[in-house]
């Protein structure tokens, strides 16, 4: 059983376009991620929930939304892509509270055309 | 101001020879967590070791061990008798009291056969 899932694994769109990617946890943690990795491997988180509330959300675009519909999902939402949002997405999930390990995703590999 | 400190960026190995990479930490936090994730060509990141500042206990798991010095305020990791398997991206992180991970910029080692 997949831990951390996300989908799609890739996705090759338009510039201008609005797309989504989904992530969900089955580990029954209480805290979700999105980090962004850039072209040259650096990691960057953008966005935490504990409990479908946002309590973390770093110098991010607004065209950047995430939404979490109960503990075990967030997914994001991104309008009006733009090139430079070509990178790999990720998605963490861990309990809060006590630093626990936060566990990955695969990943989502978005290219901007 | 950078949190993780990875000064090497790329490491090549024969194999059966040790390898460490090195990681400098800075924080101001007394209570903080550090870990290495590794990354293999795949792409998935997947968790190796989480320590907390208050446990300077050296760890070894297997081929890998780790070595947490606070009073340099490093987390080095080394892996003994290295494998082509072992050939990826490692980070080491930095986990403060706002649970956000700090990823240092990554250290590619590649391990040849």
């Amino acid at each position: 059983d997949t831990a951390v899932s996300q989908t799609p694994k890739y996705l090759v769109t338009q510039m201008g376009n609005d797309k989504s990617i989904k992530c969900e946890q089955n580990l029954g943690h209480d805290t979700m991620y999105w980090y962004k990795q850039d072209s040259k491997k650096f990691l960057k988180i953008m966005f935490s929930y504990n409990n479908k509330e946002l309590i973390i959300n770093e110098t991010v675009p607004n065209r950047f939304s995430p939404k979490s519909p109960d503990k075990a999902h967030l997914n994001l939402h991104i309008n009006s892509l733009e090139l430079g949002d070509s990178a790999v997405y990720f998605c963490a999930s861990s309990l809060v509270g006590q630093q626990e390990t936060q566990y990955f995703g695969p990943g989502t590999r978005l290219l901007v055309l | 101001a950078q949190k993780v400190t990875q000064a090497q960026t790329e490491i090549s190995v024969v194999e059966k020879e040790d390898v460490t990479l090195d990681c400098v930490y800075e924080t101001r936090d007394t209570t903080y967590y550090l870990f290495w994730y590794k990354q293999p060509p795949s792409g998935e990141l997947v968790f190796l070791i989480r320590r907390n500042s208050f446990d300077e206990q050296n760890e070894i798991s297997g081929r890998y061990s780790w070595n947490f010095q606070k009073s340099t305020s490093s987390f080095n990791f080394t892996i003994t008798a290295s494998q082509v398997v072992d050939s990826a991206v490692y980070f080491c992180a930095l986990s403060e009291a706002d649970y956000k991970l700090s990823f240092g910029a990554g250290t590619t080692v590649t391990v040849r056969a």
